[in-house]
């Protein structure tokens, strides 16, 4: 059974840097194929995918985003870690990170996690 | 940037059949770009229905079918319940890059 669960602040204040960790179960990310992705969204808005690690270490990003986002592995602690810098007030969302398996299927989410941003 | 592009919203009668539809601004949705479609109601995680066009995951009701049609993806709904009424988005995979379409409201009426 594939979960994932996303923590991290519920608060953060302008110019700060985000750091959300996603915890996964069910799957390893060094299962050839596998991936972890984050997407957001704002409240009443769309969807806005955001990044993605492959289990062979290969990242993608959002070309609006890349220059703000970092996100990194931790295989043995089944854990997808995510940065984002230089927060804004227009970041605030639900951030759900989501299991990717070779298809591409995005198959299972995590429940998500809202963050805002204000001072 | 790559613009994916849904109908902002779409209205159906209970019973009814419906077809929503995701276009990319590179050109033709062709199955190298494998959509997958999410559905969403207010309050939750979005619930994915179909991958790779067509494939549908163990939990996707028999009415929900996706194919491609006049170079878009597209998300078919027959004889539509009530609880189908949600938001509905599509996504393109662009060789590791993905792309949601800005979503299409369903209403049941």
């Amino acid at each position: 059974q594939i979960t994932l669960k996303e923590s991290g602040p519920t608060l953060v204040k302008p110019t700060e840097t985000l750091t959300l960790t996603c915890t996964f179960s069910g799957f390893s990310l060094s299962t050839s194929g596998v991936g972890v992705g984050w997407i957001r969204q704002p409240p009443g808005e769309a969807l806005e995918w955001l990044t993605i690690i492959y289990w062979d270490d290969d990242r993608r990003f959002s070309p609006s985003l890349k220059s703000r986002l970092t996100i990194t592995k931790d295989t043995s602690r089944n854990q997808v870690v995510l940065t984002m810098t230089n927060m804004d007030p227009v970041d605030t969302a639900t951030y759900y990170c989501a299991h990717m398996a070779n298809g591409p299927v995005f198959g299972y989410w995590g429940q998500g996690t809202l963050v805002t941003v204000s001072s | 940037q790559t613009v994916v592009t849904q109908e902002p919203s779409l209205t159906v009668s209970p019973g009814g059949t419906v077809t929503l539809t995701c276009a990319s601004s590179t050109g033709a949705v062709t199955s190298a770009y494998y959509p997958n479609w999410f559905q969403q109601k207010p309050g939750q995680t979005p619930r994915p229905l179909i991958y790779s066009i067509s494939n549908k995951h163990s939990w996707t009701p028999a009415r929900f079918s996706g194919s491609l049609l006049g170079g878009k993806a597209a998300l078919t709904l027959s004889d539509v319940q009530p609880e189908d009424e949600a938001e509905y988005y599509c996504l393109v995979y662009y060789g590791g890059v993905v792309v949601f379409g800005g979503g299409t409201k369903l209403t049941v009426l």
